[in-house]
């Protein structure tokens, strides 16, 4: 069964400071692997998509990294805003499509900066 | 241009009374897809539809929740004799062709609250 985990469920960190977030996934066989950004009471929106071949992709501030063969992503805020403050939410796709298109979506880590 | 719509944002029933929730997507975009998200928890995959193929049913949770599509553009989903536990944000995404590598749009939703 394709399954995605993202660690840690939630995180509070100081305005300015730098952050890391994980997405474990197996989801078989790979296509890409996306990071959303949810902010509160809005859809989430796309932050960065990576495929087999890439291992790092930079937004801005934030930086995501993929290693297929342990099948493990980042996300890695820098310098942090009160604005990051919002869920984030990894959505890994299938090539062989199926229920949902083959995508996968992680409950993801609800992110807060704090003054 | 105009994102996804939805509408209404917050709809508050009564138990057994029958809800519909309404999602226009971005024009031109084939693909329409919904979900429900509860609070804490992640994107719960409902139904998918892409161009004239018949919908991927697979995510809905019972025979009391029903979408559907006309001419490839709006879609409704209904909810018959809505129950507690149908309590949720009900969120629309659209994408130009099958997500896989596309990315999708979401709605801002609608906050579904059953007394």
């Amino acid at each position: 069964k394709n399954q995605v985990e993202q660690s840690p469920q939630s995180l509070i960190i100081l305005e300015g400071k730098n952050c890391t977030l994980q997405c474990n996934y197996t989801v078989s066989p790979f296509s890409n692997l996306r990071w959303y950004k949810q902010d509160t009471g809005r859809g989430p929106v796309s932050l960065t998509i990576m495929t087999f071949s890439e291992n790092t992709k930079s937004n801005g501030r934030y930086t995501a990294t993929l290693d297929a063969d342990t099948k493990q992503s980042s996300l890695h805020i820098t310098a942090s805003q009160l604005s990051d403050s919002a869920s984030y939410i990894c959505v890994v796709s299938a090539y062989s499509g199926g229920g949902a298109d083959g995508l996968t979506f992680g409950k993801g880590t609800h992110l807060i900066i704090q003054p | 241009g105009a994102g996804v719509s939805q509408s209404p944002s917050n709809k508050v029933t009564e138990k057994g009374k029958d809800v519909e929730l309404r999602c226009d997507p971005i024009s031109g975009h084939t693909a329409l897809y919904w979900y429900r998200q509860s609070l804490g928890q992640g994107l719960e995959f409902l139904i998918y539809f892409q161009g004239n193929s018949a919908p991927d049913k697979s995510g809905l949770p019972s025979d009391r929740f029903s979408a559907e599509r006309t001419g490839g553009s709006v879609s409704t989903l209904t909810i018959q004799r809505t129950q507690q536990e149908d309590s949720a944000v009900y969120l629309c995404a659209s994408s130009p062709h099958a997500a896989g590598y596309n990315e999708q749009f979401f709605g801002p939703g609608t906050r579904l609250t059953v007394l």
